[in-house]
């Protein structure tokens, strides 16, 4: 994500309707790139992951596309939910650096009855 | 199963004091990460251990530390508290290293203010 700080980028979403969530990722050499959803007051949960020798993937109303030429990778929720609102973070890890990730700023879903 | 579980969860401090947080990983769960969230600078990696080993570490000063058990329980210390160590500091459990799907659980976390 290329937002940081107190001012997230908000996407607002009528229930029902399907969401995009955007992110563009810093470093070439990353092999691995996870979404994660945080709830206010918890800690981040894993939605799904990707590696970098694939271009999509599909979850449990989820999907996620990576564009590895233009460093961009996208979260896909169908029929949202209003469980769904809550920050979503992307994030990139570079093979053999472990569990390090890179978080993206994040960005926050609200979703409208 | 427990998830990841971390303590204190939230916890007041003075300028220049210390702190130390605990994280008990998922049972079987051998490597522990540490991460910092704040407003400004987002989610920020700290360090990971495997195996009681410092693995990785991140951008932070020497006054951050930690260290891990033979149990793999995982402390984290800061010293000389800063205004700005005020964050939510995060433990992350994962059976290995990033070997595999690298899938981190990861706690509710710490709450530290710094006043």
């Amino acid at each position: 994500g290329e937002s940081v700080g107190l001012h997230l980028p908000t996407l607002s979403v009528q229930e029902g309707d399907n969401s995009i969530i955007n992110c563009a990722y810093s470093n070439s050499a990353s092999d691995y790139f996870i979404w994660y959803k945080q709830e206010s007051g918890k800690g981040p949960q894993f939605i799904i992951d990707i590696r970098s020798n694939m271009d999509k993937r599909q979850g449990q109303r989820v999907t996620v596309l990576l564009n590895k030429t233009v460093k961009h990778l996208s979260l896909q929720i169908a029929a949202t939910q209003p469980g769904d609102s809550a920050v979503y973070f992307c994030a990139e890890r570079v093979k053999a650096a472990g569990n390090k990730l890179t978080f993206g700023g994040g960005t926050r879903v609200l979703v409208k009855p | 199963k427990a998830g990841v579980t971390q303590t204190p969860r939230y916890l007041i401090k003075t300028r220049g004091q210390q702190v130390t947080l605990s994280c008990s990983p998922i049972s079987g769960h051998r490597s522990v990460s540490w991460y910092q969230q704040t407003p400004g600078q987002g989610l920020q990696f700290l360090f990971e251990y495997f195996s009681e080993t410092q693995r990785n570490k991140g951008n932070f000063p020497g006054r951050f530390s930690g260290r891990q058990f033979s149990n793999s329980r995982s402390e984290m210390n800061v010293s000389t508290l800063e205004l700005g160590d005020s964050a939510l500091y995060l433990c992350a459990s994962s059976l290995s290293p990033g070997t595999g799907t690298g899938e981190l659980f990861f706690g509710e976390g710490s709450r530290l203010t710094v006043l």
